[in-house]
Protein backbone atom coordinates (compact mmCIF):
# COMPACT_ATOMS: atom_id res chain seq x y z
CA UNK A 1 0.00 0.00 0.00
CA UNK A 2 1.35 3.74 -0.80
CA UNK A 3 2.19 5.93 2.74
CA UNK A 4 0.64 8.78 4.00
CA UNK A 5 0.97 11.71 1.23
CA UNK A 6 1.42 15.29 1.57
CA UNK A 7 1.08 18.12 -0.50
CA UNK A 8 3.09 20.39 -1.05
CA UNK A 9 6.06 19.48 0.62
CA UNK A 10 7.39 22.98 1.52
CA UNK A 11 6.30 26.16 1.64
CA UNK A 12 6.93 30.02 1.78
CA UNK A 13 4.59 32.35 2.92
CA UNK A 14 4.77 35.78 4.50
CA UNK A 15 2.79 36.79 7.46
CA UNK A 16 -0.85 37.52 7.01
CA UNK A 17 -1.56 35.19 3.80
CA UNK A 18 -3.21 31.76 4.34
CA UNK A 19 -2.40 28.45 3.50
CA UNK A 20 -3.99 25.11 2.77
CA UNK A 21 -1.94 21.71 3.10
CA UNK A 22 -3.31 18.18 1.99
CA UNK A 23 -2.86 14.99 3.25
CA UNK A 24 -3.91 11.46 1.63
CA UNK A 25 -4.13 8.59 3.83
CA UNK A 26 -3.44 5.19 3.73
CA UNK A 27 -5.99 3.23 1.38
CA UNK A 28 -8.80 2.54 3.56
CA UNK A 29 -8.11 4.46 6.46
CA UNK A 30 -10.51 6.69 7.91
CA UNK A 31 -8.75 8.28 10.58
CA UNK A 32 -6.50 11.56 9.68
CA UNK A 33 -4.64 13.49 12.02
CA UNK A 34 -2.23 16.79 12.38
CA UNK A 35 0.45 17.63 14.07
CA UNK A 36 2.87 20.86 14.39
CA UNK A 37 6.45 19.76 14.71
CA UNK A 38 8.87 22.94 15.80
CA UNK A 39 11.93 22.79 17.99
CA UNK A 40 10.90 24.21 20.72
CA UNK A 41 7.14 22.82 21.39
CA UNK A 42 7.95 19.34 19.58
CA UNK A 43 5.26 17.56 18.34
CA UNK A 44 1.86 19.01 19.02
CA UNK A 45 -1.52 17.78 18.16
CA UNK A 46 -3.83 20.12 15.61
CA UNK A 47 -6.83 18.12 15.27
CA UNK A 48 -8.05 14.73 14.27
CA UNK A 49 -10.64 13.99 11.34
CA UNK A 50 -13.29 10.69 11.08
CA UNK A 51 -15.88 10.03 8.51
CA UNK A 52 -15.61 13.74 7.85
CA UNK A 53 -15.98 14.91 10.87
CA UNK A 54 -13.58 16.59 13.29
CA UNK A 55 -13.26 14.35 16.27
CA UNK A 56 -11.06 15.57 18.53
CA UNK A 57 -8.74 19.07 18.67
CA UNK A 58 -6.10 20.70 19.71
CA UNK A 59 -5.04 23.54 21.70
CA UNK A 60 -4.51 25.96 19.07
CA UNK A 61 -6.06 28.98 17.95
CA UNK A 62 -9.10 29.11 15.54
CA UNK A 63 -6.46 30.17 12.83
CA UNK A 64 -6.13 26.58 12.64
CA UNK A 65 -8.60 24.47 10.83
CA UNK A 66 -9.30 21.68 8.58
CA UNK A 67 -11.73 19.38 7.30
CA UNK A 68 -11.84 16.00 5.76
CA UNK A 69 -13.34 14.50 2.70
CA UNK A 70 -15.45 11.61 1.92
CA UNK A 71 -12.73 9.58 0.00
CA UNK A 72 -11.16 10.21 3.75
CA UNK A 73 -8.47 12.99 2.11
CA UNK A 74 -7.87 15.45 4.53
CA UNK A 75 -6.65 19.23 4.55
CA UNK A 76 -5.66 21.81 7.10
CA UNK A 77 -6.11 25.49 6.67
CA UNK A 78 -3.81 28.23 8.38
CA UNK A 79 -5.21 32.01 7.98
CA UNK A 80 -3.59 35.21 9.00
CA UNK A 81 -0.22 33.29 9.15
CA UNK A 82 2.14 34.64 11.89
CA UNK A 83 5.93 33.83 12.15
CA UNK A 84 5.60 31.19 14.67
CA UNK A 85 3.52 29.34 12.40
CA UNK A 86 6.51 28.04 10.54
CA UNK A 87 6.84 24.54 11.12
CA UNK A 88 6.51 21.01 9.96
CA UNK A 89 2.84 20.25 9.32
CA UNK A 90 2.46 16.19 9.90
CA UNK A 91 -0.61 14.40 8.68
CA UNK A 92 -1.13 10.61 10.12
CA UNK A 93 -3.77 8.50 9.16
CA UNK A 94 -5.04 5.21 11.24
CA UNK A 95 -7.75 2.59 10.91
CA UNK A 96 -10.59 3.92 13.51
CA UNK A 97 -10.31 0.98 16.03
CA UNK A 98 -9.84 2.73 18.61
CA UNK A 99 -5.76 3.66 19.78
CA UNK A 100 -4.38 2.16 16.54
CA UNK A 101 -1.08 2.62 14.95
CA UNK A 102 -0.65 6.14 13.45
CA UNK A 103 1.14 5.77 10.16
CA UNK A 104 3.27 9.80 9.48
CA UNK A 105 3.43 11.56 6.42
CA UNK A 106 6.88 13.46 5.23
CA UNK A 107 5.39 16.60 6.40
CA UNK A 108 5.18 19.79 4.85
CA UNK A 109 7.87 22.50 5.47
CA UNK A 110 5.86 25.76 6.24
CA UNK A 111 7.91 28.89 6.71
CA UNK A 112 6.81 32.36 7.38
CA UNK A 113 8.49 35.64 6.21
CA UNK B 1 -3.50 16.55 32.74
CA UNK B 2 -1.47 14.64 30.14
CA UNK B 3 1.87 14.68 29.37
CA UNK B 4 4.94 12.96 28.15
CA UNK B 5 8.74 13.68 29.75
CA UNK B 6 11.44 12.95 28.19
CA UNK B 7 14.07 14.15 30.43
CA UNK B 8 17.11 13.50 27.82
CA UNK B 9 17.40 15.44 24.92
CA UNK B 10 20.48 13.74 24.00
CA UNK B 11 22.09 10.50 24.52
CA UNK B 12 25.29 8.85 23.54
CA UNK B 13 26.46 5.37 23.61
CA UNK B 14 29.17 3.24 22.41
CA UNK B 15 28.26 0.52 19.76
CA UNK B 16 27.34 -2.46 22.04
CA UNK B 17 27.00 -1.10 24.83
CA UNK B 18 23.11 -1.01 26.65
CA UNK B 19 20.70 1.58 26.01
CA UNK B 20 17.97 3.13 28.11
CA UNK B 21 15.41 5.98 26.80
CA UNK B 22 13.95 7.34 29.47
CA UNK B 23 9.78 8.27 29.16
CA UNK B 24 7.94 9.20 32.11
CA UNK B 25 3.92 10.52 31.81
CA UNK B 26 1.24 11.71 33.52
CA UNK B 27 -2.24 10.61 32.71
CA UNK B 28 -5.37 10.15 34.73
CA UNK B 29 -6.68 7.07 33.45
CA UNK B 30 -5.22 3.97 31.52
CA UNK B 31 -3.12 5.45 28.49
CA UNK B 32 -1.38 3.31 25.63
CA UNK B 33 1.99 3.66 25.30
CA UNK B 34 4.03 4.45 22.29
CA UNK B 35 7.82 4.64 21.57
CA UNK B 36 8.09 6.93 17.91
CA UNK B 37 11.70 6.89 15.72
CA UNK B 38 12.75 9.19 13.26
CA UNK B 39 15.59 8.32 11.22
CA UNK B 40 17.74 10.75 9.14
CA UNK B 41 15.36 11.73 6.34
CA UNK B 42 12.61 9.31 7.04
CA UNK B 43 9.48 9.82 8.19
CA UNK B 44 8.40 9.42 11.80
CA UNK B 45 7.35 5.71 12.33
CA UNK B 46 5.80 3.18 14.93
CA UNK B 47 8.71 1.27 17.08
CA UNK B 48 6.88 -0.24 19.41
CA UNK B 49 3.76 0.10 21.74
CA UNK B 50 3.22 -1.34 25.05
CA UNK B 51 0.23 -3.25 24.26
CA UNK B 52 2.13 -5.62 21.86
CA UNK B 53 4.08 -6.45 24.45
CA UNK B 54 6.89 -7.33 21.67
CA UNK B 55 10.30 -6.68 21.10
CA UNK B 56 11.04 -4.69 17.18
CA UNK B 57 14.91 -4.59 16.40
CA UNK B 58 15.75 -5.65 19.88
CA UNK B 59 14.13 -2.64 21.74
CA UNK B 60 11.77 -3.72 24.01
CA UNK B 61 9.79 -0.94 26.53
CA UNK B 62 7.64 -1.91 29.94
CA UNK B 63 4.90 0.13 31.37
CA UNK B 64 5.39 0.54 35.24
CA UNK B 65 2.04 2.23 36.25
CA UNK B 66 3.55 2.37 39.76
CA UNK B 67 6.22 4.91 38.16
CA UNK B 68 4.61 6.20 35.28
CA UNK B 69 7.04 4.87 33.39
CA UNK B 70 7.52 3.29 29.61
CA UNK B 71 11.44 3.42 29.45
CA UNK B 72 13.17 1.96 26.01
CA UNK B 73 16.27 -0.20 26.37
CA UNK B 74 17.91 -2.28 24.36
CA UNK B 75 20.84 -4.68 25.66
CA UNK B 76 23.39 -4.43 22.84
CA UNK B 77 23.02 -0.64 21.13
CA UNK B 78 23.83 -0.52 17.12
CA UNK B 79 25.14 2.40 14.74
CA UNK B 80 22.04 2.13 12.81
CA UNK B 81 19.76 2.67 15.74
CA UNK B 82 20.83 6.70 16.16
CA UNK B 83 18.12 8.22 15.77
CA UNK B 84 15.12 10.75 16.86
CA UNK B 85 13.47 8.74 19.69
CA UNK B 86 9.61 9.68 20.79
CA UNK B 87 8.03 8.41 23.29
CA UNK B 88 3.59 9.24 22.68
CA UNK B 89 0.70 8.18 24.69
CA UNK B 90 -3.27 8.60 23.82
CA UNK B 91 -6.09 7.55 25.72
CA UNK B 92 -8.28 4.20 25.27
CA UNK B 93 -11.69 3.99 24.24
CA UNK B 94 -11.33 5.76 20.40
CA UNK B 95 -9.20 8.67 20.97
CA UNK B 96 -6.56 8.94 18.22
CA UNK B 97 -4.98 12.53 20.17
CA UNK B 98 -0.99 11.24 20.69
CA UNK B 99 0.60 13.12 22.92
CA UNK B 100 4.41 13.30 22.79
CA UNK B 101 7.51 13.79 24.37
CA UNK B 102 10.00 16.55 23.09
CA UNK B 103 12.35 13.68 22.31
CA UNK B 104 15.63 11.95 22.46
CA UNK B 105 18.15 11.97 20.08
CA UNK B 106 20.50 8.69 20.20
CA UNK B 107 23.93 8.62 19.05
CA UNK B 108 25.37 5.52 18.67
CA UNK B 109 29.68 5.81 17.88
CA UNK B 110 31.66 3.09 16.25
Amino acid sequence: KAGVTQTPRYLIKTRGQQVTLSCSPISGHRSVSWYQQTPGQGLQFLFEYFSETQRNKGNFPGRFSGRQFSNSRSEMNVSTLELGDSALYLCASSLPAGSDTQYFGPGTRLTVL
Amino acid sequence: AQRVTQPEKLLSVFKGAPVELKCNYSYSGSPELFWYVQYSRQRLQLLLRHISRESIKGFTADLNKGETSFHLKKPFAQEEDSAMYYCALSGRGGSEKLVFGKGTKLTVNP
